[in-house]
């Protein structure tokens, strides 16, 4: 059974760092692209960042480029993100998903992000 | 890229819910639908237009036109009260949402 469990959230300043973790199980991680989805209070889903199964590309949102880190470590078969220079309007619930062919085929339960004074 | 959901649908259990995700020549594109509940992962409903995981019932349809793809659950349940995402990969944007569809059945 394939399980992704995300963990790391927390409340946060505005201008602070975080860093967000995707434990997987239940299928081969390294051959997977993987990713990170976030969902504001009362609002849409919205794309963060992507990388490869071999973590070689990875691919962020405009609005998180440079300021947001995706990771993996295939050997613990784990998923990372971390988030630098936080704004009030990064708060949300971050979810990690397996990537397959474009679309994400399995997610998380999601962890949740407070960036707040 | 933009994508446009109706922002809710309410409906009686048995009846069928129809999804509309609008974007310019979204033919063009694979569309997939997940469906999201307070608390809990999202769940992929459907891939490339049409195609349904395994484990999704059959009352989950969908289908494209031009501008437009349709996510269709027929004999609608209280479990199938959710809100819904349209989702395509476009190669200025990468991935996209749609804005969402609440799902409520009365």
């Amino acid at each position: 059974e394939v399980q992704l469990l995300e963990s790391g959230g927390d409340l946060v300043h505005p201008g602070g760092s975080l860093r967000l973790s995707c434990a997987a199980s239940g299928f081969s991680f390294n051959f997977y692209a993987m990713s990170w989805v976030r969902q504001s209070p009362g609002k849409g889903l919205e794309w963060v960042a992507s990388v490869s199964g071999d973590g070689r590309n990875t691919h962020y949102a405009d609005s998180m480029k440079g300021r947001f880190t995706i990771s993996r470590d295939n050997s613990n078969s784990t998923l990372y993100l971390r988030m630098n220079s936080v704004r009030a309007e990064d708060t949300a619930v971050y979810f990690c998903a397996s990537t397959t062919a474009g679309y994400f085929d399995y997610w998380g339960p999601g962890t949740l992000v407070t960036v707040s004074s | 890229y933009v994508l446009t959901q109706s922002p809710s649908v309410s409906l009686a259990p048995g009846q069928t819910a129809k999804i509309t995700c609008g974007g310019n020549d979204i033919r063009s594109k694979s569309v997939h639908w997940y469906q999201l509940k307070p608390g809990q992962a999202p769940v992929l409903v459907l891939h490339h237009d049409r195609d349904r995981p395994s484990g999704i019932p059959e009352r989950f349809s969908g289908s494209t036109s031009r501008n437009t793809a349709t996510l269709t659950i027929t004999s609608v349940e209280i479990g199938d009260e959710a809100d819904y995402f349209c989702h395509v990969w476009d190669n200025n944007s990468y991935h996209v949402f749609g804005t969402g569809t609440r799902v409520t059945v009365l």
